[in-house]
C-alpha cells in the first residue's frame, strides 16, 4: 500500500477559487513534500514542509503538517487554469522517497 | 527546465527487446533516481545511485539494471519487454544522497511495448 495518498483523487474548480488537497501517510516522517506535474511531463518541486514546522507559504501555496494525525494539506488561493496539473506528495520512507496517489486537479477559465 | 535530461523521449518497441534509457543529471548533483509511471502502479521507484554507486533500490525488476557512470549520467536498461512495462520513465536527481531532500526531475522517456 502507499505511504501517502491524496484526496480527493480529483477536483475541479473555477479560476479564483481556492483548491485544498490532503495527504495522509502511515509512518513517522523528518519531512513532507508536494509536487505538481503537467500532464505526461515530469514532476517539479513545489515545497517541503518540515516535521518540526506546522505550516509553510509559498506564493500561493499554503501547507500545513499534521504529525499527530499523520495528515498534511496543500492550498492552492485564487487558482488560474496554469495550475491544472496532477499534485502529488511524497514522503521519505527508510531509504526512498515514496509518492502518495496524486490529485488531479482541473480549474476552468 | 529542470537541468536533467533524458533521452530518448518515445521510444517504440517489441515484446522481448531490450532498450536503454538515459538521464544526465543537472550540473553538480550526486544523485541519480530512476522512477517508473504507469495508470495502475502509479509512481514507483525503481533505483538510486549516487556518486556511481548503488545507494537504495525499490520495486525494480530482475529484468531491469542500471549504472551510473564517471560523469555522473545514468542508464536504465529493460530487456525482455513485457507489455506491462509500457510507462514513464523518469530520472531525477539531487545534490545529496539522502532522499529527504528536493529532487530535479526530467522530462522522462514514454516507451511503448507492442
Amino acid at each position: 500500500s502507499q505511504q501517502g495518498e491524496e484526496d480527493p483523487q480529483a477536483l475541479s474548480i473555477q479560476e479564483g477559487e481556492n483548491a485544498t488537497m490532503n495527504c495522509s501517510y502511515k509512518t513517522s516522517i523528518n519531512n513532507l513534500q508536494w509536487y505538481r506535474q503537467n500532464s505526461g511531463r515530469g514532476l517539479v518541486h513545489l515545497i517541503l514542509i518540515r516535521s518540526n514546522e506546522r505550516e509553510k507559504h509559498s506564493g500561493r501555496l499554503r501547507v500545513t503538517l499534521d504529525t499527530s494525525k499523520k495528515s498534511s494539506s496543500l492550498l492552492i488561493t485564487a487558482s488560474r487554469a496554469a495550475d491544472t496539473a496532477s499534485y502529488f506528495c511524497a514522503t521519505p520512507l527508510g531509504d526512498k522517497l515514496i509518492f502518495g496517489t496524486g490529485t488531479r486537479l482541473q480549474v476552468f477559465p | 527546465d529542470s537541468g536533467v535530461t533524458q533521452t530518448p523521449k518515445h521510444l517504440i518497441t517489441a515484446t522481448g527487446q531490450r532498450v536503454t534509457l538515459r538521464c544526465s543529471p543537472r550540473s553538480g548533483d550526486l544523485s541519480v533516481y530512476w522512477y517508473q509511471q504507469s495508470l495502475d502502479q502509479g509512481l514507483q521507484f525503481l533505483i538510486q545511485y549516487y556518486n556511481g554507486e548503488e545507494r537504495a533500490k525499490g520495486n525494480i525488476l530482475e529484468r531491469f539494471s542500471a549504472q551510473q557512470f564517471p560523469d555522473l549520467h545514468s542508464e536504465l536498461n529493460l530487456s525482455s519487454l513485457e507489455l506491462g512495462d509500457s510507462a514513464l520513465y523518469f530520472c531525477a536527481s539531487s545534490v545529496e544522497a539522502a532522499v529527504y531532500n528536493e529532487q530535479f526531475f526530467g522530462p522522462g522517456t514514454r516507451l511503448t511495448v507492442l
